[in-house]
């Protein structure tokens, strides 16, 4: 167990829709990334908060939006989803902001678009 | 832009077989770490090995262990006697430390298949 806790496991929603999955990290770490996995893609960098600021952006769409709160945990907001959006997002956090960092996974979400 | 080439999409092996997943990077950063994590049929990817680009010494861990070469950006993994457990996608990945906004970039894996 990483002690990253995503949530939740599955999502199936419709095209045109809007989601909201969760990440907390674990405990004193103040970094968290979010990853799209996908089979066409692989393991496509998102983005990255360290201590509730955005750090690092990578190939998020304007239709994706992320925070992360005040007590760390993060959320990652996705709208106008469509079929292609359908991925496996992983959430990970590390101790630190720098790229080096160790990271720890969570378990992911399985979000289908119908 | 940093890169990383894993050319073996898939392995097949069987049990007591060493096997050995090929990684190669392109950056123009003199100091870059690499990376392997594995994902197991759970999901959850799990941190292996982080490598700074000043140390081109070998590691071992038990059954496995990873040759570093400089010279040629590779960065490859041997598993020695697989085991059925072994069985995952293995991802190689690069960070860029100096490259200010710029996180993990994973390769596209090779998945594992280590048969009884």
């Amino acid at each position: 167990d990483s002690g990253v806790t995503q949530t939740p496991k599955h999502l199936i929603t419709a095209t045109g829709q809007r989601v909201t999955l969760r990440c907390s990290p674990r405990s004193g770490d103040l970094s968290v990334y979010w990853y799209q996995q996908s089979l066409d893609q692989g393991l496509q960098f998102l983005i990255q908060y360290y201590n509730g600021e955005e750090r690092a952006k990578g190939n998020i769409l304007e239709r994706f939006s992320a925070q992360q709160f005040p007590d760390l945990h993060s959320e990652l907001n996705l709208s106008s989803l469509e079929l292609g959006d359908s991925a496996l997002y992983f959430c990970a956090s590390s101790s630190g902001q720098a790229p080096n960092e160790k990271l720890f996974f969570g378990s992911g979400t399985q979000l289908s678009v119908l | 832009a940093q890169k990383v080439t894993q050319a073996q999409t898939e392995i097949s092996v069987v049990e007591k077989e060493d096997v050995t997943l090929d990684c190669v990077y392109e950056t123009r950063d003199t100091t870059y770490y690499l990376f392997w994590y594995k994902q197991p049929p759970s999901g959850e990817l799990v941190f292996l090995i982080r490598r700074n680009s000043f140390d081109e010494q070998n590691e071992i861990s038990g059954r496995y262990s990873w040759n570093f070469q400089k010279s040629t950006s590779s960065f490859n993994f041997t598993i020695t006697a697989s085991q059925v457990v072994d069985s995952a996608v293995y991802f190689c990945a690069l960070s860029e430390l100096n490259q200010a906004g710029t996180a993990l970039i994973f390769g596209k894996g090779t998945t594992l298949s280590v048969s009884s």
